[in-house]
């Protein structure tokens, strides 16, 4: 059964990175059929989607974050990471990554997700 | 790309049926049928509910069905139980490798 476990600091100063990474267990990143997700739930707000990459590499980005994220796979280690730059008190946030099927467009397994608190 | 609209809240009796709506534009929901439904308890992770607008995830209950009529999508929920009170969340592709969530609606048992 596919797992996924973030991990990474859970504070971060203003104007600095926010750096993630999602360790995938029990299955291969490099199996076809799915893009790897980060997703991110302010306080009592919804989700919002961040960004994806493909085992190749290929990755796309919600237009409002494309100027400050990049995601990035290590397939040898079986894990994707996220760098969102230039934080803000906005970028407080539970962070989830997540597993989008590419046939269903839908997101199947999530991690349980990681709190992220941007304070100098 | 704008978060596609839910009602903040929604309630029932166990047994009842409640059903949440998730509005969005003619450029996602209405142009695919790729809405999904999250459902999420406090302080867990989101689980996928409904797929491809009416598909059930192997284990996921026949009382929680889904339908989409032009730029709005539905979440309806059978037989309501305790458990089944949480937040729900829609989301559908946009196109150009592009996804938007709901705002997101909690559902109270009553």
């Amino acid at each position: 059964q596919v797992q996924l476990r973030e991990s990474g600091p859970g504070l971060v100063k203003p104007s600095q990175t926010l750096s993630l990474t999602c360790t995938v267990s029990g299955g291969s990143i490099s199996s076809g059929g799915y893009y790897w997700s980060w997703i991110r739930q302010h306080p009592e707000k919804g989700l919002e989607w961040i960004g994806y990459i493909y085992y190749s590499g290929s990755a796309y980005y919600n237009r409002p974050l494309k100027s400050r994220v990049t995601i990035s796979v290590d397939t040898s280690k079986n894990q994707f990471s996220l760098n969102l730059i230039s934080v803000t008190a906005a970028d407080t946030a539970v962070y989830n990554c997540a597993r989008l099927m590419t046939t269903f467009e839908a997101f199947d397994i999530w991690g349980r997700g990681t709190m992220v608190t941007v304070s100098s | 790309q704008s978060a596609l609209t839910q009602s903040p809240s929604a309630s029932g009796s166990p047994g009842q049926s409640v059903t949440i709506s998730c509005t969005g534009t003619s450029s996602d929901v209405g142009s695919y049928n790729y809405v999904s439904w999250y459902q999420q308890h406090p302080g867990k992770a989101p689980k996928l509910m409904i797929y491809e607008v009416n598909k059930r995830p192997s284990g996921v209950p026949d009382r929680f069905s889904g339908s989409k009529s032009g730029n709005t999508a539905s979440l309806t929920v059978s037989g309501l139980q305790a458990e089944d009170e949480a937040d729900y969340y829609c989301s559908s592709y946009a196109g150009s490798n592009i996804y938007v969530f709901g705002t997101g609606t909690k559902v109270t048992v009553l």
